[in-house]
Order: structure tokens, then sequence, then C-alpha cells
């Protein structure tokens, strides 16, 4: 049981590169979200999934795009990437919506848009 | 819109010294309230969580929680810090009747001198 998984690990880009970043989970979870986490900001909410086939905006979701490929996978897409999105990226997932969100997080990717 | 405050960003403590942690929230009702530990290049792991009832939690590697409705404040305690607990703690809300959008303050550095 791997939790929730996080491909690549690190990436560079050039400003305007496009990339996608991968995220699984195997605990059967109905929610799925991804953070960005900047020094002394702690972690913004991108974009979530409440549930296969639906996505909605989170606090900062300008210059992103997501898919929910299936239960599994949550993907978060840079369509032309820029130096302010250089962060750190956490997906997570939580079982059941409405109680709360106790979410369990990847390990995260380390984005540098140069 | 809530907000989760931690005043304390860093926060240097003797090995086998006590240790709380602040944390105040902004919302209207009282919502779910959530610790989460990071170690270094790592994700993070939930460390307790309080939805309703005893308003002390308790949580794993020893660290409990205490709810003070009157004050907005989650406080994060530990009896005895060990050299391992060296990390970045993060509190977080949650609205307690919309799931899963978790909104997270700014963190607190905690670095244990031996």
């Amino acid at each position: 049981n791997a939790g929730v998984t996080q491909t690549p690990k690190f990436q560079v880009l050039k400003t305007g590169q496009s990339m996608t970043l991968q995220c699984a989970q195997d605990m059967n979870h109905n929610s799925m979200y991804w953070y960005r986490q900047d020094p002394g900001m702690g972690l913004r909410l991108i974009y979530y999934s409440a549930s296969e086939g639906t996505t909605d905006k989170g606090e900062v979701p300008n210059g992103y795009n997501v898919s929910r490929l299936n239960k599994r996978e949550f993907s978060l897409r840079l369509e032309s990437a820029a130096p302010s999105q250089t962060s750190v990226y956490f997906c997570a997932s939580s079982e059941k919506p409405g109680l709360g969100g106790t979410q369990y997080f990847g390990p995260g990717t380390r984005l540098l848009v140069l | 819109a809530q907000s989760v405050t931690q005043p304390d960003i860093h926060i240097t403590v003797s090995e086998g010294a006590s240790l709380e942690l602040r944390c105040n929230y902004s919302y209207g009702a009282t919502p779910y309230l959530f610790w989460y530990v990071q170690s270094p290049g790592q994700g993070l792991q939930l460390l307790l969580k309080y939805f309703s009832g005893d308003t002390l939690v308790q949580g794993i590697k020893g660290f409990e929680a205490e709810f003070k409705r009157s004050q907005s404040s989650f406080n994060l305690r530990k009896p005895s810090v060990h050299w391992s607990d060296a990390a970045e703690y993060f509190c977080a809300v949650a609205p307690n009747n919309a799931g899963n959008m978790l909104t997270f303050g700014g963190g607190t550095r905690l670095m244990v001198k031996p």
C-alpha cells in the first residue's frame, strides 16, 4: 500500500514550457487535492476534486489546469510555466467528503521555473 | 473567509523540555481542526484532529492539542521533546459543513537543542 505517490520528484523548466505533475492514490479515496507550498505561506489549495468526474478551483488556481483521470489519478498541468510557479507541489487525498478532510499527502514535487 | 495564524515562525527548545505551539483561527462556527507535521524533504503527516467532543485530543508521537472555543485556539503540546521532533508544524482548519477544503497556517519550524 503506497498511499499517495507523485511524479516527478524534481523538475526544472524554462519560462513558457509546459508540464504535467502526476498523482495517484491506492487508498480508494474519493477526494483529491493539489497544493503548493511557498516559504512562510503554508500550503495553499490550487484545485481539488471532491469525487471522480468533478473538479473545482481552490485558492490559487490561475495558471493551472487539472484532470481527474479516474478515481486513482489526479494530474496538475502548467500550460506555460512562469517563475512565480516555482514551488513545492503536494498532492493529497481523503476518504469521505463531508468529514472535515482528513487528508493524506504525497511526498511532493519540487519545481523550479527559470 | 476562514484564516489560520501561527504566531511563531521559529521555536527552539532543549531536548526533554516541554513544547507548546500556538494556533489561532478565524471562523464563524467551530471548524474541524488539525495539526500536521512535515519532516525535511517529506510530505505532511497528520498528528491529530478535532471534530467535536472532548476538547483535549491525543495524537501520535506523544502530542496533544487543546481546543479553546473562547480563545479560538488549538495549541499543540508535548511534555518532553525529542530530537526527532525537529520539523515544521502546520495547523489547519476545515469548515464543518463543506467537507474537505483545508486552510493552513504559515507553519512553525521547531528546532531541538541537544
